[in-house]
């Protein structure tokens, strides 16, 4: 069965600095792998994927990600974090041909000016 | 907005109480999802549907009840519930049900059981 984990339950980073959202997995076969964004009172919003391909991924709002498959992670990265990026982030994965999305217990980003 | 949406936002029930959540896509999507969402727990699957067939009940309670009655809506009806039941009820569709779709969600329906 796969699984997702977020180490860090909060994030802080100062507004114009570089932001890291860390995700580990672990799959029995070879993994889908997505981030998704909450704010205040809303659903789910979909960042970004990795599918197959080239390991960079690069998504909504400037975010982008980096599959390692040796380190079996998937960090969420922002090269100059805004203060309107705070929100919560998840990770999640899916093993091929399962239908069960499995998601990480999310990392709450504050960006403070 | 993601092209889904979900009624009521807020919701107050008591136990002995049946009231239905709503969610409606308007993506042409095949597969819809409930999720429920607790404080400090990772998301939760609760039902999947694909082309109206429910395909995946996540050891659910029986007081929970999904309702597929097309592909662009879902129901929840809800049903003696309990308090450790207050959470936030996400719906989600994708195109289609293979691994590589991503889902899109409402906004939730934030659940209160007295």
């Amino acid at each position: 069965a796969q699984s997702v984990a977020q180490p860090e339950d909060q994030v802080n980073v100062a507004e114009g600095n570089p932001l890291t959202v860390k995700c580990t997995y672990s799959v029995s076969g070879n993994p889908y792998l997505f981030w998704y964004v909450q704010y205040p009172n809303r659903g789910l919003q979909f960042l970004l994927k990795y599918i197959t391909g080239d390991n960079l991924v690069k998504g909504s709002y400037g975010f982008e990600a980096e599959f390692n498959k040796s380190q079996t992670s998937f960090h969420l990265k922002k090269p100059s974090a805004l203060v309107s990026d705070s929100a919560l982030y998840f990770c999640a994965v899916r093993d091929r041909g399962d239908n069960d999305m499995r998601f990480g217990a999310g990392t709450r980003l504050t960006v403070k000016p | 907005e993601t092209g889904v949406t979900q009624t009521p936002r807020h919701l107050v029930m008591g136990m002995t109480n049946k009231k239905s959540l709503k969610c409606e896509q308007h993506l042409g999507h095949n597969a819809m999802y409930w999720y429920k969402q607790s404080a400090k727990k990772p998301l939760e699957l609760m039902f999947v549907y694909s082309l109206e067939e429910r395909v995946e009940n996540n050891s659910v309670p029986s007081r929970f009840s999904p309702e597929c009655p097309n592909s662009s809506h879902l129901f929840l009806h809800l049903h003696t519930l309990q308090p450790e039941d207050s959470a936030l009820y996400l719906c989600a569709s994708s195109q289609g049900l293979g691994s590589s779709y991503e889902q899109y969600f409402g906004p939730g329906t934030r659940l209160t059981v007295t």
